[in-house]
């Protein structure tokens, strides 16, 4: 069975500070995925996903398949990026789609003090 | 593109009633998933339809179940209604493209069991 684990529940960091959220997963299979965040009173939105390999809005997540992890990073952490952050996975069958289950983590609601 | 969308936003009903949440997938989109999130248990996934059809389902009993009609829009019904379901329903819709694992997510729909 797939699972998702983020450590930390609530992560307090200051204005210009470098952030970190660890995301670990469990899976035999060849998983893809994705942080989602949701900010206060808005929807839950799609960040970056792995396999695109981009920055969104200064945050990057590199997957470690040796260590199963897939931590979400910024180098200088703004208020607005106050909210409820999201690690999920999929899982990618062969030929490349999905079946629509994405397991989540708990989530880590991450405080931006200015 | 309008979002997903979902109806009704807040819903307030008595244990053993039964309830109908709708959701109307992003045009295109042909995947709809749903799941429930509470402070306890996080998002749990409860089932994906795809063409009218349920291809994957999680660990809920029974009394949750749901359909997909021909223009895609999706409804979720709990029958015999308990406190303990009392979360937020969350849809999301997906194009299930050869590479599209990425789910977009609705308001969700706030179910309250008195």
């Amino acid at each position: 069975a797939q699972r998702v684990t983020q450590p930390e529940k609530l992560l307090s960091v200051f204005k210009g500070a470098p952030v970190e959220l660890k995301c670990n997963y469990s899976y035999s299979g060849s998983p893809e995925l994705f942080w989602y965040v949701q900010y206060s009173r808005q929807r839950l939105q799609l960040l970056l996903r792995h396999i695109s390999r981009e920055s969104i809005k200064g945050f990057t997540a590199d997957l470690n398949k040796g260590e199963t992890s897939f931590h979400l990073k910024k180098p200088f952490a703004q208020e607005e990026d106050s909210a409820m952050y999201y690690c999920a996975l999929i899982r990618a069958v062969a030929g490349g789609t999905s079946y629509g289950k994405l397991t989540f983590g708990q989530g880590t609601i991450l405080t931006v003090h200015p | 593109k309008a979002g997903v969308t979902q109806t009704p936003r807040y819903l307030i009903k008595t244990r053993g009633q039964q309830v109908t949440l709708s959701c109307s997938p992003i045009s295109g989109h042909r995947s709809v998933s749903w799941y429930q999130q509470t402070p306890g248990q996080g998002l749990q996934f409860l089932f994906e339809y795809f063409s009218e059809t349920q291809r994957n389902k999680g660990n809920f009993p029974g009394r949750f179940s749901g359909r997909q009609f021909s223009n895609s829009r999706s409804e979720m019904n709990v029958s015999t209604l308990e406190l303990g379901d009392s979360a937020l329903y969350l849809c999301a819709s997906s194009n299930q493209g050869p590479l599209s694992y990425e789910q977009y997510f609705g308001p969700g729909t706030r179910l309250t069991v008195t």
